[in-house]
């Protein structure tokens, strides 16, 4: 089955409002939960991520918030932006047998003007 | 600059050619790996790599094979591409020591 589940697949919101996107995992060994964002035609870059000992990160206007107990996680941007527009991911590194990190299904970000 | 690059970057040929996608990183990391875009954008690993001489399989089955015959270089081969194959095609690569992966900027293989 699917080690991380990502939730909406597609997401649209006024600019200035805020976003919120939520995934969740099914491995207690999980420690490490990265969020990559990636624009039209371009590469998956690393945004923010969280460890399992901390639950709450922020970078100016993206933080991500990490609950153990219920195994989720979640990806916040406030004061949305038209370069905010893209496919964002999460991920989280059981490797469900394998090396590396498993991703979400991503979520389509469109960002309203 | 220190990065992860792929050629080409995009290929549109015909069933039955072998093709090989190039990646190489100048960062010095040890661990490779090749990811699948399918045009929903979810990412399935395919192939990775611990280091040279290493290779694995990844989650997803691929009839690709990849070599790692040099730290920098991890090649990814069809021998028999088929238009099923047609997917945009991501490399990625990390030091052991930390999970930050970085991705090239992929190569979207077209097979007619």
């Amino acid at each position: 089955g699917e080690n991380v589940e990502q939730h909406p697949s597609t997401l649209s919101v006024q600019e200035g409002d805020s976003a919120v996107i939520k995934c969740t995992y099914s491995d207690s060994a999980s420690n490490y939960f990265p969020w990559y964002k990636q624009e039209l035609g371009k590469r998956p870059q690393l945004i923010i991520d969280i460890r399992s000992n901390v639950g709450e990160k922020k970078d100016q206007r993206i933080a991500v918030t990490l609950n153990k107990t219920a195994k989720h996680f979640s990806l916040h941007i406030t004061e949305t932006q038209p370069e905010d527009s893209a496919v964002y991911f999460c991920a989280e590194n059981s490797g469900g047998g394998a090396d590396g990190l498993t991703f979400g299904k991503g979520t389509h970000l469109i960002i309203q003007p | 600059e220190a990065d992860i690059y792929q050629t080409p970057r995009y290929l549109v040929i015909g069933t039955g050619k072998k093709i090989t996608l190039e990646c190489s990183q100048t960062m010095g990391h040890d661990k490779m790996y090749w990811y699948q875009q399918d045009p929903g954008m979810e990412l399935h690993l395919i192939h990775y790599s611990y280091g040279v001489n290493s290779t694995e399989k990844g989650d997803l089955s691929s009839e690709s094979t990849v070599s790692r015959i040099r730290t920098e270089h991890f090649p990814l081969t069809l021998e028999s591409a088929r238009p099923s194959h047609t997917s945009q095609y991501l490399c990625a690569s990390r030091v052991g020591a930390s999970e930050k992966l970085f991705f090239g900027s992929g190569t979207q293989l077209s097979v007619l």
